[in-house]
């Protein structure tokens, strides 16, 4: 079954502590993308990724890393969190490289993260 | 510089009725268009797109959309409202990048 799959899907944590949330999509995608979900706010892209060991920022990167050695894998890293990345993450792939590809985005499940 | 508004943040139609969730975009060029839907603890799910042609676009689950181009409009629209058509829906812009607006609950009331 064609999928992205994110891990874990809830978190909670402290300020500080390094977490990475994993990302991997099934589909041979070259494009991979995270975006935050805040109530009002809609989605907003954090990074995204047109093939592998290429990535870029996004609207709100502050305070967020990530990496792309696999085509498979795009791990999102918060070095040191804070409150404010208090969020709903989603991670997503499409077929075409490009930030203006009009082929779907595929999206995982979301991870929902806490925190304190 | 890009946007999409949905007007509305909350939706509320009758089982049976025909519903519509509003969408309007600001975008310099000829935009490409997006539905996608939000379920419960779910990941959003692609419905359908305007990328050029007809301006009515049928998608999944018996929506479809309207591209009005006077108007910067990109209206979902259903028939006949289900009960399992409860969910969040988004709109979204393509041009030089993918924009998202805030969404729309849609709840239909059986």
């Amino acid at each position: 079954e064609a999928q992205v799959t994110q891990n874990p899907r809830y978190l909670i944590t402290v300020t500080g502590k390094k977490l990475t949330v994993t990302c991997s999509q099934n589909m041979n995608h070259e494009y991979m993308s995270w975006y935050r979900q805040d109530p009002g706010l809609g989605l907003r892209q954090i990074y995204y990724s047109m093939n592998v060991e290429v990535t870029d920022k996004g609207d709100v990167p502050e305070g967020y890393k990530v990496s792309r050695k696999e085509k498979r894998n795009f791990p999102l890293i918060l070095e040191s969190p804070s409150p404010n990345q208090t969020s709903l993450y989603f991670c997503a792939s499409s077929l075409s490289r490009g930030q203006g590809s009009n082929q779907p985005q595929h999206f995982g499940d979301g991870t929902r993260l806490s925190i304190l | 510089a890009q946007s999409v508004a949905q007007p509305e943040d909350q939706v509320n139609v009758a089982e049976g009725n025909p519903l519509t969730v509003k969408c309007t975009y600001s975008v310099s060029g000829n935009p490409y268009l997006f539905w996608y839907v939000q379920y419960p603890n779910r990941g959003l799910q692609f419905l359908l797109k305007y990328i050029t042609g007809d301006n009515l676009v049928k998608g999944s689950y018996g929506f479809e959309a309207e591209f009005n181009k006077s108007q910067t409009s990109f209206h979902l629209k259903k028939p006949s409202a289900l009960v399992s058509d409860s969910a969040l829906y988004f709109c979204a812009v393509l041009n030089e990048k993918l924009t998202f607006g805030t969404g729309t609950r849609l709840t239909i009331i059986p």
